[in-house]
């Protein structure tokens, strides 16, 4: 019930493309949900994040969909370029009186995108 | 610049040896993280620490041992006890807000290879 499954966990899109990895989890006490973006022998950058009272939150070309009944949210990447592939994570939290700040990771989405 | 810092970038050992990474913040960040990355696969927490002189063990903590002595600096050694040390170490850190959860950001992570 902890797990959070991401897919695909490889992709390839075209330049100018849209790229959409999607995340799924059990928990309904996730109430946060980031997305990281991770380069070869980097540490991963927060790229952008949802909370469960919105659908959608977008941010230039990178859109979180959330879908609540479902317990899904995916990651929507509009007009894809090369610098933009690098191995993408999504992750949750789970809200709690001690309010940790744990995360629970997927297991991250290898982009490419051909030029 | 304010920021994570993990040093070394880079760290080779022999087996049987006990080694400590290290992590810095300047944030004023309360929490700490430890993870462990290994090829193809997501975010496994090795330990966390909410407050100066306590930590938790998180999914992965055999073999691993914490100290939190200053709010800036969590470092992480990782002993003989640990069957496979070789992997990709990233830190992080965040505040942690009232009724939610906050945003992690991680260093730029220390590559140990044990021989």
């Amino acid at each position: 019930q902890q797990q959070v499954k991401q897919s695909p966990q490889s992709l390839i899109v075209q330049k100018g493309g849209i790229s959409i990895i999607n995340c799924a989890y059990e928990n309904t006490a996730f109430d946060y949900f980031p997305w990281y973006q991770q380069f070869p022998g980097k540490g991963p950058a927060l790229l952008i994040a949802i909370r469960p009272d919105v659908s959608e939150k977008k941010e230039g070309r990178f859109t979180i969909s959330f879908n609540k009944s479902a317990k899904q949210f995916s990651l929507h990447i509009m007009d894809s370029q090369p610098g933009d592939s690098a191995t993408y994570f999504c992750a949750a939290s789970i809200k709690g009186s001690s309010n940790t700040g744990k995360l629970i990771f997927g297991q991250g989405t290898t982009l490419q995108v051909k030029p | 610049d304010g920021g994570i810092t993990q040093s070394p970038k880079y760290l080779f050992r022999k087996e049987g040896q006990n080694v400590t990474l290290s992590c810095e913040q300047n944030l004023n960040h309360d929490a700490m993280y430890w993870y462990r990355q290994d090829p193809g696969q997501g975010l496994r927490l090795i330990y966390y620490s909410q407050i100066v002189n306590d930590f938790q063990k998180g999914d992965i903590a055999e073999g691993y041992s914490v100290s939190r002595e200053k709010k800036e600096s969590f470092p992480l050694t990782v002993t003989s006890a640990q069957k496979n040390p070789t992997a990709f170490y990233l830190c992080a850190s965040s505040t942690l807000g009232k009724g939610g959860s906050s945003e992690q950001y991680f260093g730029p992570g220390t590559r140990l290879t044990v021989t």
